[in-house]
């Protein structure tokens, strides 16, 4: 099946760091460019950040609220991609979503969502 | 940042009606522009990219159009399955970002 599991969701302490997960499996990973995106608690879709595939350089850009406090990462061998989280902040409770990014020509869209999962950041 | 802002936020429709959504952007995007549902609880599903290329395995009612900075998503007939919340989302630049979202209620 062509899934993506997102995991490492939890409570955190604001300050705190967590590293969350994304395990890809039925298609090319190590061809796939894979973003995150995170939704807060009744609000809209946020698009975090995304890696390009190694092929492609295997660069990152981020969204401004989580530059420099965010990175994300891959590991090919693995068949993952991992968002790794510092200096949270309360404002970073959502669920978080990675997916796989697909391309038509110069078009790139989501085409893939894991289910998410819950960071809550909170004292 | 482009700024993606839907109209209207939200709507109440019956089984059957013509429903119609628009995402207008604050930057011509050309045809980078995707739609996405979303149901409470789930993660978001794609529709529409490149503005009006159907996704693989989307029913035929949905379409979408426009190019500039003016795009609409219609669902012809709308079916009870299609309650949601549909979010537009441009990828012509960095960082990506999404409309506000346009939630669609029964009537």
């Amino acid at each position: 099946d062509v899934q993506l599991v997102e995991s490492g969701g939890g409570l955190v302490e604001p300050g705190g760091s967590l590293r969350l997960s994304c395990a890809a499996s039925g298609f090319t990973f190590i061809h796939a460019w894979m973003s995150w995106v995170r939704q807060a608690p009744g609000k809209g879709l946020e698009w975090i950040g995304r890696i390009k595939s190694k092929g492609a350089g295997g660069t990152t850009e981020y969204a401004a609220p989580v530059k420099g406090r965010f990175t994300i990462s891959r590991d090919d061998s693995q068949n993952m991609v991992f968002l790794q989280m510092n200096s949270l902040k309360t404002e970073d409770t959502a669920v978080y979503y990675c997916s796989w990014i697909g391309r038509v020509e110069n078009y790139y869209y989501m085409v893939l969502w894991g289910k998410g999962t819950t960071v809550t950041v909170s004292s | 940042d482009i700024q993606m802002t839907q109209s209207p936020s939200s709507l109440s429709a019956s089984v059957g009606d013509r429903v119609t959504i628009t995402c207008r952007a604050s930057q011509r995007i050309n045809s980078y522009l995707n739609w996405y549902q979303q149901k409470p609880g789930k993660a978001p599903n794609l529709l529409i990219y490149a503005a009006s290329s159907l996704m693989s395995g989307v029913p035929s009612r949905f379409s979408g159009s426009g190019s500039g900075t003016d795009f609409t998503l219609t669902i012809s007939s709308l079916q009870p399955e299609d309650f949601a919340t549909y979010y537009c989302q441009q990828s012509y630049d960095i960082p990506r970002t999404f409309g506000q979202g346009t939630k669609v209620e029964i009537k």
